[in-house]
């Protein structure tokens, strides 16, 4: 069975600072990669996603993801945060089967 | 206008009682999605359907119950509430062959 794991539980960082969040998953097949984010009291929205081709990912809100295949990672980055960037992150991989499987979460909070 | 929808957006019920969560879909996807959130933010799986067929059945008491009406709908009928049902149970939707799910807003179920 495949499983996703994330590496940092919680994040604190002030504005500005950079940010990187771990994400591996154990399959070795093909896999479909995912970084969803989830704002206080709201649903959970897609920030981006790889399928195939460049394995730098750029999504919405100035964020990027790298997948490297050989490390079975897939990390998320952003440059410089704001304090709109708190919120809970997750890491889901899914395979063929339409079954996404998500990591524990990271809890970013962003000091103003 | 609103892609996942799900009603109610909170549900406060005694132990023993039986309750339903209602998703609606107006993507046109063909898949739908239940998952559990628990109080450590943690997301599982709990059911998917593919044009009305159950697809994914993870290991979930009997007392929980999908039901899809039709592929826009994707109910969840849960009998005998326990304690520990109290959770976020998010409804999600995506294109048969594309694996992007689209997030509900949750329904945030308290069992007392």
């Amino acid at each position: 069975a495949q499983s996703v794991s994330q590496h940092n539980h919680h994040v604190i960082l002030s504005e500005a600072a950079s940010l990187e969040l771990g994400c591996n998953y154990s399959y070795g097949g093909t896999v479909n990669l995912f970084w969803y984010v989830q704002y206080p009291g709201q649903h959970l929205q897609l920030l981006l996603k790889y399928f195939s081709g460049d394995p730098l990912v750029k999504g919405i809100k100035g964020f990027e993801a790298e997948f490297i295949k050989s490390k079975f990672s897939f990390n998320l980055r952003k440059p410089s945060v704001q304090w709109s960037d708190t919120a809970e992150y997750f890491c889901a991989a899914a395979l063929y089967d339409y079954k996404l499987s998500f990591g524990a979460g990271t809890t970013v909070t962003v000091r103003a | 206008d609103t892609a996942v929808s799900q009603t109610p957006k909170y549900l406060v019920t005694q132990m023993g009682n039986d309750k339903s969560i209602k998703c609606e879909q107006n993507l046109g996807h063909d898949t739908m999605y239940w998952y559990k959130q628990d109080s450590k933010k943690f997301l599982k799986i709990m059911f998917s359907y593919n044009n009305k067929e159950l697809i994914i059945n993870e290991t979930v008491p009997n007392r929980f119950s999908p039901k899809s009406p039709d592929k826009a709908h994707l109910n969840l009928h849960i009998n005998s509430l326990e304690l520990g049902d109290s959770a976020v149970y998010f409804c999600a939707s995506s294109r048969n062959t594309d694996y992007e799910q689209y997030f509900g807003p949750g329904t945030r179920l308290t069992v007392t």
